[in-house]
């Protein structure tokens, strides 16, 4: 069965760092890209960045670039989103999903990842 | 404020159809590039319900149906059921963002 499992809930404290992954199963992982998407509590999806695991191609949104780092290891069919240093407003649900090409749709989405930041 | 325009919410009684707007630009919609829907049951990963402007993935309900024209997009619902109830999303791409996908702001169904 194809899917993506990501990595459990965090809950960190302002400054930390932390890195969520994303696991592909069941498909040749570095033949697709995957995307990170945050939904914030009660908000819509906004689009993070893209990562395309065959030759680490990284395409970052505008809102986010600066802010994440996205990356994967394709011997072990994962990819990451990571930050140096957590803010509250980071607080959000974040997904993985499966892309053929940055045009094409994500059909098919991790579980997420729960982030909560609190002092 | 997202790149693609969706109403906040519509709703419906059961059996009726009702659709859902998706507005972009000259640089997303309509320049081309497809248009693909997603289905978001509470406390759930959203789920890609059409792709390439009106294609149903396997075991989406043909209830559900997309078009395109111009600078818009529309999601369809026939025979509207309770289990509906969910937030729906659209998505493109936009090139002038850099490679960017873009998702509208999300329309929440309710089903009367």
């Amino acid at each position: 069965e194809v899917q993506l499992v990501q990595s459990g809930a965090e809950v960190k404290k302002p400054g930390e760092s932390l890195k969520i992954s994303c696991k592909g199963f069941g498909y040749r992982f570095t033949s697709f890209w995957i995307g990170w998407v945050r939904q914030m509590p009660g908000k819509g999806l906004e689009w993070m960045g893209i990562i395309y695991p065959g030759d680490s191609d990284t395409r970052y949104s505008p809102s986010f670039q600066g802010q994440v780092t996205i990356s994967a290891d394709k011997s072990i069919s994962t990819a990451y989103l990571q930050w140096s240093s957590l803010k509250a407003s980071d607080t959000a649900m974040y997904y993985c999903a499966r892309q053929a090409t940055p045009g094409h749709a994500f059909d098919i989405w991790g579980q997420g990842t729960m982030v909560t930041v609190s002092s | 404020q997202s790149v693609l325009t969706q109403p906040p919410s519509v709703s419906g009684a059961p059996g009726q159809r009702v659709t859902i707007s998706c507005t972009g630009s000259s640089s997303n919609i309509g320049a081309g590039y497809d248009v693909h829907w997603y289905q978001q049951l509470p406390g759930t990963a959203p789920k890609l319900l059409i792709y390439g402007n009106n294609n149903r993935p396997s075991g989406v309900p043909d209830r559900f149906s997309g078009s395109k024209s111009g600078t818009s997009a529309s999601l369809a619902i026939t025979g509207l059921q309770a289990e509906d109830e969910a937030d729906y999303y659209c998505q493109s791409y936009d090139s002038s963002l850099s490679g960017s996908v873009v998702f509208g702001g999300g329309t929440k169904l309710t089903v009367l």
